[in-house]
């Protein structure tokens, strides 16, 4: 595997679940993020973790949890999420965050689709 | 908040010109991305801009002028493979990353 990597592609889950999303960085990265992009919204950031601590809290509801056990690996887990909440999550990584000038390189992204 | 404007959509032709004007106001500014997204895909990083003037990356290229917050991504002879959704993203003063809602090039034969 190269780049950033994400599972699952697409989801579907109702409102009672509980799910995760998993991001996987393959570029020796030491800062990751998640970001939701609704359809002709801007990208919105959610979380930023630079080297597993977590620097950015962006007004996310609590129904969002995010997770970094190393640098290379991230996780969203979901509970009781609204049909609004449904969008493209879209995981990135870059070799850090803050005061440099690095791109952020993206996974592909998880469809999620709340009923 | 942060305030970052590109227009909706743009139509040109193959082997044409397009220029994507992108207008921001931040709380302080620490560089501009263009990035490039096709449908259904992961956006893919095209240039960065923190001084003023134009960066020529082969087809690419794009200017920024802090004075005016304003910045434009050139696509010369373009190709069919262009069309796609061109994200402007500025990095503020404390380093966060703001997207506009991006730009939907489509190249026509």
């Amino acid at each position: 595997e190269t780049g950033v990597t994400q599972t699952p592609r697409h989801l579907v889950m109702g409102m009672t679940n509980k799910k995760s999303l998993k991001c996987e960085q393959h570029l020796g990265h030491n800062a990751m993020y998640w970001y939701k992009q609704s359809a002709k919204k801007p990208l919105e950031l959610m979380f930023v973790y630079n080297f597993k601590e977590q620097t950015e809290n962006n007004s996310v509801p609590s129904r969002f949890s995010p997770e970094c056990p190393n640098s290379s690996h991230l996780f969203l887990h979901l509970h009781t999420l609204q049909p609004e909440d449904s969008a493209l999550y879209l995981c990135a990584s870059s070799q850090e965050a803050g005061d440099k000038g690095y791109e952020q390189y993206f996974g592909p992204g998880t469809r999620l689709t709340v009923t | 908040g942060q305030n970052i404007d590109q227009p909706t959509e743009m139509t040109a032709t193959e082997g044409a010109i397009v220029q994507i004007n992108c207008t921001y106001q931040t709380s302080g500014f620490n560089g501009l991305f263009w990035y490039q997204q096709h449908a259904g895909e992961a956006p893919t990083f095209l240039s960065y801009n923190v001084l003023d003037g134009l960066e020529e990356k082969g087809r690419f290229s794009s200017f920024l002028s802090r004075s005016k917050g304003y910045s434009y991504l050139l696509l010369k002879e373009l190709q069919m493979k262009d069309s796609a959704s061109y994200l402007c993203a500025v990095r503020d003063g404390d380093y966060k990353l703001s997207f506009g809602a991006g730009t939907t090039v489509t190249v026509r034969a």
